[in-house]
């Protein structure tokens, strides 16, 4: 079955590490996305990859980092910089067409909590 | 700035009391609007995509339609199952990256 798998589904940090979320997909999808959700506010978006070796900061990349290495996996890393990362956390990809970037499909989400 | 608004921020219905949600926006050129659900603890669902004004997508007991400032999310004859969070968000079609800009969602829970 094609999708989208996220890991792990929970997170627990220290203060002062890094960690690392894991996201990959099945879909043959260009376009791959981190979205924060925390409640009562919508998603916002941390960092988009459209292709391969390239990627672009979202509204609140501060503290976080991305590498695209490979078309099937985006990877997240919340750095000891970001102050408030307790969070759930979403990962989606879509098609890129030439018209633009298609429907975005979303993984099941990590949850992050700072300890 | 593109902006998306979701109304009500919460809906509590009856099972069979029919309701809608409404979803309006501002943007340069709308590319297209998305409908999801999510489940507590869980990532979106896609539900619909919407292109252009007038268009409609039915689904089971939900029809979501577009016009040109707002969408709208019809849910006929509701039951508890169709409990979750509806989010919209607006895709524009000119200038920026294309990525599409969510709301707040309405959190909409059917009682039986």
């Amino acid at each position: 079955d094609g999708g989208i798998t996220q890991s792990p589904k929970y997170l627990f940090r220290k203060e002062g590490q890094n960690v690392t979320l894991s996201c990959e997909q099945n879909l043959n999808h260009d376009a791959m996305y981190w979205y924060r959700q925390d409640p009562g506010q919508g998603l916002r978006l941390i960092y988009y990859s459209q292709i391969v070796n390239d990627f672009q900061k979202g509204d609140i990349a501060e503290g976080y980092s991305v590498s695209r290495e490979k078309k099937e996996s985006f990877p997240l890393t919340v750095t000891s910089a970001q102050k408030n990362p307790t969070a759930f956390y979403l990962c989606a990809s879509s098609r890129y067409t030439g018209q633009g970037l298609d429907t975005q499909y979303f993984g099941p989400g990590t949850r992050l909590t700072v300890l | 700035e593109d902006q998306v608004t979701q109304s009500p921020e919460a809906l509590r219905l009856q099972e069979g009391e029919s309701s809608s949600l409404n979803c309006s926006y501002t943007v340069s050129g709308l590319r297209g609007l998305f409908w999801y659900r999510q489940d507590p603890g869980k990532g979106p669902e896609f539900l619909f995509t919407l292109y252009s004004a007038g268009e409609e997508k039915e689904k089971e007991r939900l029809k979501a339609t577009l016009t040109k400032k707002e969408s709208f999310l019809h849910i006929t004859a509701p039951k508890p199952e169709d409990s979750a969070t509806y989010l919209c968000a607006v895709q524009a079609g000119t200038g920026g990256s294309y990525i599409p800009t969510f709301g707040r969602g309405t959190s909409l829970i059917v009682h039986p």
